[in-house]
């Protein structure tokens, strides 16, 4: 498996509270994206980053907003929390534009 | 804007069958590629088809990239309990991320 970690693996949070997800890679990809699973949607795109301090917004984006500081670590932020985003969240890698993807292995938050 | 729809959503077959996923895309794909994912797990990356009319096999699943690329297929010969899964197919989005398709959960019974 690629060398990329999300931590924590389980979270469970109150609404209104700020949450910050964490995704860290040792592979020295460039790029690093945050994905969101929930029935029936599949994976949806939150935020991606294509170099350090440089993000774009994906189709999901409201609520949430990302920091990439350094090449390895890509921080997802809720703002403040609402139960609608109870959901898994993925973080994935890329060493270029479009090419296979590395997943880590999720996060499961619950927002009460 | 830009989608990737896959079909069916969920299949259940019996060990032995064979089991097929199509993806479609509203636009044309510079490549498509395929995950699986497993129940509790992270999706793991199978494949990527880049060229117009292009098969790949890897033992018993063949995938396909149609002619005009927008629309692939997986199909596995003879299941097995150890396919169950999720199956995604992913296209790249205008820009630079995967547009991921709802995926084909895939339930088999020995």
């Amino acid at each position: 498996d690629a060398g990329i970690t999300q931590s924590p693996r389980h979270k469970v949070t109150e609404t209104g509270t700020p949450v910050t997800l964490r995704c860290h890679q040792t592979e020295n990809h460039r790029y690093m994206y945050w994905y969101r699973q929930d029935p029936g949607h599949g994976l949806r795109l939150i935020h991606y980053s294509y170099g350090v301090k440089d993000t774009d917004k994906g189709e999901v984006s409201d609520g949430y907003s990302v920091s990439r500081s350094k090449t390895e670590d890509f921080l997802l932020t809720l703002e403040s929390a609402t139960s609608s985003q109870t959901s898994v969240y993925f973080c994935a890698i890329t060493a270029l534009e479009n090419t296979e993807a590395f997943f880590g292995q999720g996060t499961r938050l619950t927002v009460v | 804007g830009q989608q990737v729809m896959q079909i069916p959503q969920y299949q259940h077959v019996q060990e032995g069958e064979d089991f097929t996923t199509y993806c479609n895309s509203s636009t044309t794909l510079s490549n498509i590629q395929w995950y699986k994912q497993r129940p509790g797990g992270h999706p793991v990356f199978l494949i990527q088809l880049v060229k117009s009319g292009e098969v790949k096999k890897q033992k018993r699943l063949t995938f396909q990239f149609g002619e005009a690329k927008k629309n692939s297929s997986l199909h596995i010969t003879a299941t097995q309990t150890t396919d169950v899964g999720t199956y995604f197919c992913a296209g790249p989005r205008a820009g630079t991320a995967l547009i991921f398709g709802k995926g084909t959960t895939l339930s088999v019974s020995s």
